[in-house]
C-alpha cells in the first residue's frame, strides 16, 4: 500500500498570506496525486490532479508541484473562502490513499 | 450539470445489512468509473471501492473485502453498495464519486455526492 503523509496537521495563516501545504508518498507514484478541499459538512472538492492541472472552475491561485516525491499544494493569496481540509490522494497502485489531511485556519 | 445523490444511510447494529444507492444524473453514466469512499466522524477521507463502467472489474479497500459489494444499474443510472457483516468501525458518512471515464485510468474523483450516514452501533 502506498502511504501518503501530509504535513503539517494544521497551518494557520493569515486571509492574502500564502500557504504551502506539503504531501509525501511512501513510493513512486508518478505523478498521479490529486488535492481536494472540503469544507465542515460537505463534500470534498476537486482541485489539482495529475499533481499540477486545476480542475474545471478552480481559481488560478491554487497550483500544484512536485519536487522529488514531495507534492506541493500552493495557495497564494488565501482568500476567506479557502479555509477548510486540504486532502491529497495517490492513484497510481491500488489501493487509492488519501493523506490525512491539512486544515488551513486563521 | 452533474449530480449524485446518495441514499439507504441510517443506523445498524453490528452484523446487520445496509444497501446504499447513489442516483446520477447529468452525465452518461455508462462512461464512467464509479466509487464510494467514507470518512469516519472526525475523520479523513478512506476509499472504499470502485467499480468499471461496464461493471466487469471491481476493486475494494482490504478492509472491506468479503463483506461489501459495488454494483450498479446502468437503466436506473444508479451505483449501489451492499454492505454485510457490518462492524462499528464501518461508521462514516459515504460518499458516491465520479472516477474516470472508460479508457482513462487515472482515478481521481471530480465529481461527489452529499454523502450518506451509516452508523454501526449496538
Amino acid at each position: 500500500e502506498v502511504v501518503v503523509t501530509q504535513s503539517p496537521a494544521t497551518l494557520s495563516v493569515s486571509p492574502g498570506e500564502g500557504a504551502t501545504l506539503s504531501c509525501r508518498a511512501s513510493q513512486s507514484i508518478i505523478g498521479n496525486l490529486a488535492w481536494y478541499q472540503q469544507k465542515p459538512g460537505q463534500a470534498p472538492r476537486l482541485l489539482i490532479y495529475g499533481t499540477s492541472t486545476r480542475a474545471t472552475g478552480i481559481p488560478a491561485r491554487f497550483s500544484g508541484s512536485v519536487s522529488g516525491t514531495e507534492f506541493t499544494l500552493t495557495i497564494s493569496s488565501l482568500q476567506s473562502e479557502d479555509f477548510a481540509v486540504y486532502y491529497c490522494q495517490q492513484y497510481n497502485k491500488w489501493p487509492l490513499t488519501f493523506g490525512g489531511g491539512t486544515k488551513v485556519e486563521i | 450539470e452533474v449530480h449524485l445523490v446518495e441514499s439507504g444511510g441510517g443506523l445498524v447494529q453490528p452484523g446487520g445489512s445496509l444497501r446504499l444507492s447513489c442516483e446520477a444524473t447529468g452525465f452518461i453514466f455508462i462512461d464512467y468509473w464509479m466509487a464510494w469512499v467514507r470518512q469516519a466522524p472526525g475523520k479523513g477521507l478512506e476509499w472504499v471501492a470502485n467499480i468499471k463502467p461496464d461493471g466487469s472489474e471491481k476493486f475494494y479497500v482490504d478492509s472491506v473485502k468479503g463483506r461489501f459489494t459495488v454494483s450498479r444499474d446502468t437503466a436506473k443510472n444508479s451505483l449501489y453498495l451492499q454492505m454485510n457483516s457490518l462492524r462499528v468501525e464501518d461508521t462514516a458518512l459515504y460518499f458516491c464519486a465520479r472516477g474516470p471515464g472508460s479508457g482513462s485510468y487515472y482515478y481521481y474523483f471530480d465529481y461527489w455526492g452529499q454523502g450518506a450516514l451509516v452508523t454501526v452501533s449496538s
